[in-house]
Order: C-alpha cells, then structure tokens, then sequence
C-alpha cells in the first residue's frame, strides 16, 4: 500500500494561512488523498478529499502536485479550534479495502493567538 | 442528529473482566466500524461491518468480538480484557465501504485495563 510522509508537528499564528504538507511518493493512479483531523480528546472528522485537481470546501482547500507525489493541506485563516493532528490519508478506489482509514502518526498543529 | 454516540464515555476494569462498547448511529448508514488508538498514535481499525448482517476483521481484531445488532447498533465486546487492551475506542458509521464515502466518528470510550 501507498504511505504518506507528515511532518510531526507545525506551528501557526492565529488568523495566519497554513500549509500542511504530505508526501505520497508511490502514489497509484487510483489512490485518492483524505485529510482528516482530530481535535483534542474527540473523534477525527474529515476534511476534505480529491483525486488530481485542486478542491475547496468550507474547511479548507486542498493543492494536489501535478505528479500527485505530494499535496498540501491549506486552511486560509486558522484560528484556535483549528488546533488538531491532521491526517493525510490514500484511500484506493482500484481495490476492496477501499474503506480502510490509514491513520498514521499526523501533524500536530498548534495555533498561538 | 445526535450522528455516532459511544456509551460508556470512560471505564477501568481489571484483567479478566469482560465487557461490551456501545455504539449506536443515527443516520441510517450501512457501514459501521470500530477502531483503537494508542497514545500518541493513529487508529487502527479493529472490525468494521459494511451493512447489517455482516462483520469482517481489520488489523487489530484479536481479543475482540463484535455484533450488529440492527443497523443502527454496532457492538464490540472484550471477552477478558488485558492492559494491552487499555486504549480509546472509537466507533464511526458511513453511507458505505468506498474510497468516497465519508467515515463519521464518534466521540470516543477511554477504556484502561489493570
């Protein structure tokens, strides 16, 4: 199975825009990139998701390279709440375990007012 | 929609003593899991059920039991627990077992095992 690479930890100025990065070097042509995050002592919540081009939503947006090698997380104005691990995660749409959640070990964000 | 409830929130047992999660969802999804997370580590799914009547094992399954009760209860039952088994227990529902279909979670069981 394809794996990502995060950055252990981040830190962001509040009202700031961060950029969360993940690698994803063996990347198949089939593989879609998921962003969850998990706020402290809750459950993950999902966050966005795409296959090769840029997506926004409400949350976020989400920069994918054009070798799809590596793609970046962008939240536009973190505040507080956006204080979380996040997870870049593959989901295989070419295979029955289309299901399965990765969850690695996460970047950890800490936002400072 | 309360969406994925958990009950207990927290419990301590000793070795040996069995017990059942409980978790139960409220927007009519088919698929419904369990996970585990260590300390400073991401989940792992335990089992999952991709529609009523059926359960398959994920990574971690050992020392774990689990029922669909109906398809809005999903349960995971530790016949003998072991302080290997001392863990936050997430439980999260979706729509179904693709690779587009969004996992919603619960808020979580903080389980330790003497």
């Amino acid at each position: 199975d394809a794996k990502t690479t995060q950055p252990n930890s981040m830190e962001s100025n509040e009202e700031e825009p961060v950029h969360l990065p993940c690698n994803h070097s063996t990347i198949s042509g089939t593989d879609y990139i998921h962003w969850y995050r998990q706020l402290p002592s809750q459950g993950p919540e999902y966050v966005i998701h795409g296959l090769t081009s840029n997506v926004n939503n409400r949350m976020a947006s989400l920069a994918i390279a054009e070798d799809r090698k590596s793609s970046t997380l962008i939240l536009h104005r973190a505040t507080l709440r956006d204080a979380a691990v996040y997870y870049c995660i593959l989901r295989s749409a070419n295979s029955n375990s289309g299901y399965a959640l990765n969850f690695g070990k996460g970047t950890s964000l800490l936002v400072t007012p | 929609n309360a969406g994925v409830t958990q009950t207990p929130k927290f419990q301590v047992l000793k070795t040996g003593q069995s017990m059942t999660l409980q978790c139960a969802q409220d927007m009519n999804h088919n698929s419904m899991y369990w996970y585990r997370q260590d300390p400073g580590m991401g989940l792992r799914l335990i089992y999952y059920s991709a529609s009523e009547g059926t359960t398959d094992k994920g990574e971690v399954p050992n020392g774990y039991n689990v029922s669909r009760l109906n398809k809005r209860e999903f349960s995971l039952r530790l016949e003998s627990a072991a302080p290997s088994q001392t863990s936050v227990y997430f439980c999260a529902s979706s729509e179904g077992v693709t690779y587009t279909d969004t996992q919603y979670f619960g808020p979580g069981t903080r389980l330790t095992v003497l």
